[in-house]
């Protein structure tokens, strides 16, 4: 069964600074996204990575991928208030089109 | 195109009665999935529909939950009888290819008292 994991499930964090999270999952696959959700709102697609090795940039935030590790992070450069949110990680298994979801980790950017 | 719609936004119902959750897939996608979100269990797949036809219903809990997909731009989800520990926020997402990423509806926020 797949599994995906990420750290830290809560982050607190000053302006200005810089932090990345981390997203474990437990099964062969190559296609990661990246999601944030605003309280009570649903959730926005960020990144999509297709590929070993695969970086996409947006802003402050930064994602890559590492299949081999079957790791991927989402760097915060310099974090703004507006970065606040939670943010989910999600893989689909290979041969299926199923998206599982990481448990999220909570960012709240403090000023 | 309008993005997945989902209807009611809302749903405040008493335990033990029939609840349908409603799904309209962005047009032209191929895959449909209903997922569950509550504090506790975070973000759960309850099934998952590919070119119509569902492909693993796994995720659904019990029973009293289904989920039909009619034709290509519909979806229910439904809760008969519903129970106190079903409220959550319901989410219908759809996607194109296994590739792409899958987008979501707004939401429904169910409540059972």
């Amino acid at each position: 069964e797949l599994k995906v994991e990420q750290n830290p499930l809560f982050l607190s964090m000053q302006e200005g600074k810089n932090y990345t999270i981390y997203c474990n999952y437990s099964t062969t696959s190559d296609r990661l996204y990246w999601y944030r959700q605003d309280p009570g709102k649903s959730l926005e697609s960020l990144f999509v990575l297709l590929s070993n090795g695969a970086v996409k940039q947006e802003g402050r935030l930064m994602a890559s991928l590492d299949t081999k590790a079957r790791l991927s992070t989402l760097h915060i450069t310099a974090a703004v208030h507006d970065l606040s949110a939670t943010y989910f990680c999600a893989v689909t298994t290979s041969g299926t089109y199923k998206y599982i979801f990481g448990t999220g980790t909570r960012l709240k950017v403090l000023a | 195109d309008a993005g997945v719609i989902q209807s009611p936004r809302h749903e405040v119902t008493e335990m033990g009665q029939e609840v349908t959750l409603r799904c309209k897939p962005i047009s032209g996608h191929n895959s449909l999935f209903w997922y569950r979100q509550t504090m506790m269990r975070g973000l759960e797949l309850l099934i998952y529909f590919n070119n119509n036809v569902p492909i693993d219903d796994s995720g659904m809990p019990e029973d009293r939950f289904s989920a039909k997909m009619p034709n290509a731009s519909f979806s229910t989800l439904k809760i008969q009888p519903s129970e106190p520990r079903d409220s959550a926020v319901y989410f219908c997402a759809s996607s194109l290819i296994q590739n792409t990423e899958a987008f979501f509806g707004q939401g429904t926020r169910l409540t059972v008292v």
